[in-house]
């Protein structure tokens, strides 16, 4: 167990529809990331948050969005649904206590969208 | 643009043979270079990771070899057992940047 928890695990959804997964990172670690896993690309980096704010984009469309709240729990919304958004979302975090980079995932949220 | 290119995309190993799998990159500022396994249904955990100022390091059946003239790296499992079968990614970071992850290999253990 990581110590990330990832909700929901899975999700079906309509092309067209907007969802929300949502991350609780480790306790004491501020930052969160996200990403997204499927077949054709790996792993790909979605963004980050530190502490609430946003460190780092990666490959996010203009349809996702996402925040970190006080409690640093993060939200992943994603919107304007198309059949490619169909894909793992992991959210992993790492903190100061974490060695050199380590990254915690959790075990994802399985969309998939119809 | 991939950053770091990993291979094979897929392994079958007998239980007992040496699975290898590799990964190159171009950006000579990377400086930690760590191995992910992930099973199925579960999210990536770290697995071993080495930077660039040693060229090989061994924890129990993994060995990670690095050559940093070639810009490569690799992923030996020795004694490759069932229970190793997983997805295995590759990754580099330089400094408090974002990692780069390879696209994985999906290694089958047969027993």
């Amino acid at each position: 167990d990581s110590g990330v928890t990832q909700t929901p695990k899975h999700l079906i959804t309509a092309t067209g529809q907007r969802v929300t997964l949502r991350c609780s990172p480790r306790s004491g670690d501020l930052s969160v990331y996200w990403y997204q896993q499927s077949l054709d690309q790996g792993l790909q980096f979605l963004i980050q948050y530190y502490n609430g704010e946003e460190r780092a984009k990666g490959n996010i469309l203009e349809r996702f969005s996402a925040q970190q709240f006080p409690d640093l729990h993060s939200e992943l919304n994603l919107s304007s649904l198309e059949l490619g958004d169909s894909a793992l979302y992991f959210c992993a975090s790492s903190g100061p206590g974490t060695s050199a980079g380590e990254l915690f995932f959790g075990e994802g949220s399985r969309l998939t969208v119809l | 643009q991939q950053q770091v290119k990993q291979s094979p995309q897929s392994l079958i190993v007998q239980k007992g043979g040496i699975s290898i799998i590799n990964c190159a990159y171009e950006n000579t500022a990377f400086d930690y270079f760590p191995w992910y396994q992930q099973f199925p249904g579960k999210g990536p955990a770290l697995l071993i990771a080495i930077r660039p100022d040693v060229s090989e390091k061994k924890e129990g059946r993994f060995t990670i070899s690095f050559n940093k003239s070639a810009k490569q790296f690799s992923l030996h499992i020795m004694d490759s057992q069932p229970g190793d079968s997983a997805t295995y990614f590759c990754a580099a970071r330089e400094g408090s940047y974002i990692p780069t992850f390879g696209r994985g290999t999906s290694l089958i253990v047969h027993p």
